[in-house]
């Protein structure tokens, strides 16, 4: 079965320091890899994909994700956090058969303190 | 935000009644779906429609039905309304943005079953 995992479900950091939410996949999930953000009261946002061009993928708002085949990951990260980075994060996947079908993983609620 | 409104933005009924979600868009867009987001299984596909009178199944379709009769329109009723569809429900449209097809998000409405 195809699936999206997020471990995680609640991440808390101090502002400026590592953001790293963590997002594995099955492996047959195909590799189109998405991150999504969403703030209070809102839909989703893209943050960033991967389509199987560059393994490292870099999106708005200073994050990026690197995708590992070997590890079945694509995490997500920024150097230093900023108050406004505080959201839910969803990591998603393709399914098989449709483009825009997507798998979502559970989401990951950053909290982010002075 | 592609154009997209959903309404109601809240909606309370009781268990058995109808309820029927409407996503609006403006911007003529082929591809519309609706997902539902619940706290531990972050967005889940009910239902998807690639065109006018063109619809398909989702993950989660069971008790919903879907309509398209027009491209602006997509429908999402709840035939007898159950408490275990008490949830978040989003809108999404796809739309070609340079050479990249994107996801985009209502703002979601929110139903309670009582």
């Amino acid at each position: 079965a195809q699936s999206v995992t997020q471990l995680g479900s609640h991440v808390s950091v101090s502002e400026g320091a590592l953001v790293l939410l963590r997002c594995n996949y099955s492996s047959s999930v195909p590799p189109y890899l998405f991150w999504y953000v969403q703030y209070p009261n809102q839909g989703l946002q893209l943050l960033l994909k991967y389509t199987s061009a560059a393994t490292l993928v870099k999106g708005i708002n200073g994050f990026e994700a690197e995708f590992k085949k070997s590890e079945t990951s694509f995490h997500l990260t920024k150097p230093s956090a900023h108050m406004s980075d505080a959201a839910e994060y969803f990591c998603a996947g393709m399914l098989s058969g449709g483009y825009n079908k997507l798998i979502f993983g559970a989401g990951t609620r950053l909290a982010v303190h002075p | 935000d592609a154009g997209i409104t959903q309404s109601p933005r809240h909606k309370v009924t009781e268990t058995g009644t109808p309820v029927t979600l409407r996503c609006h868009q403006t911007e003529n867009h082929r591809y519309m779906y609706w997902y539902r987001q619940d706290p531990g299984h972050g967005l889940r596909l009910i239902h998807y429609s690639y065109g006018v009178k063109d619809t398909d199944k989702g993950e989660v379709s069971d008790g919903y039905s879907v309509s398209r009769s027009k491209t602006e329109d997509f429908l999402l009723t709840l035939e007898s309304a159950t408490s275990s569809q008490t949830s978040v429900y989003f809108c999404a449209i796809s739309e070609l943005v340079g050479r990249d097809e994107k996801l985009f998000f209502g703002s979601g409405t929110q139903l309670s079953v009582l």
